[in-house]
């Protein structure tokens, strides 16, 4: 499964849209880029996953790149509730998911 | 609906002896992950099970882990003589799907070795 490179942390202000990237150069044909996220102490949450076109979901937005080799995860409007670190995942067709370090974000009032 | 739960939540264990770790998948969900988390580390996986086939433990860091699915529903990790090393949250996830669903991850179990 290809790599992902993601900043380690964001600031994001209460209502505004959170804009978090994910570069996966070496992503090919048949992989899918996934998102989830990890509130403190819990387990990851699924947010929303696509292969070529953008996808919307009622969590989030998810904008990829003509060439595929970047994404953007977008929160439409952030919540104090929102605060967590949030993965970038590209997957083959095997069934693990191959977690980076991703990006803690934080949402502040 | 019940989601993914695990038990215990908590675990302190001294170093050498055995522990069990139970996993609760969601009901009819086909395909069930193990995944350890290290501190400040995202999830690692350790192994996957197919109902109760046993597909792929590459991600198991010795012999001294053990999974078992016997009958395709509740999952059971085993660490015997664990060590300080293992100490880590161990997050079990379940999907419907055999290939790129999406995967229900439960609360999961820290593991103290002292």
């Amino acid at each position: 499964d290809a790599k992902t490179t993601q900043p380690p942390s964001m600031d994001c202000a209460e209502g505004r849209a959170a804009n978090l990237p994910c570069n996966h150069s070496t992503i090919s044909g048949n992989e899918y880029v996934y998102w989830y996220r990890q509130i403190h102490s819990q387990g990851p949450q699924y947010i929303i996953h696509g292969l070529k076109n953008n996808e919307t979901n009622e969590m989030a937005s998810l904008i990829i790149t003509e060439d595929r080799k970047s994404s953007t995860l977008i929160l439409p409007h952030a919540t104090l509730r929102d605060t967590a670190v949030y993965y970038c995942i590209v997957r083959g067709q095997g069934g693990k998911l191959i977690f980076g370090q991703g990006t803690e974000l934080s949402v502040k009032p | 609906g019940a989601g993914v739960s695990q038990s215990p939540r908590y675990k302190v264990a001294k170093r050498g002896q055995d522990v069990a770790l139970r996993c609760d998948p969601i009901s009819g969900h086909v395909s069930l992950f193990w995944y350890q988390q290290a501190l400040g580390q995202g999830p690692e996986f350790l192994t996957y099970f197919q109902n109760e086939a046993q597909l792929d433990k590459s991600g198991l860091p010795s012999d001294r882990f053990f999974a078992e699915r016997p009958e395709g529903s509740v999952s059971t990790l085993k660490i015997q003589r664990t060590q300080q090393e293992d100490s880590a949250v161990y997050l079990c996830a379940s999907s419907p799907r055999t290939v790129l669903g999406e995967q229900y991850f439960g609360p999961g179990t820290r593991l103290t070795v002292t």
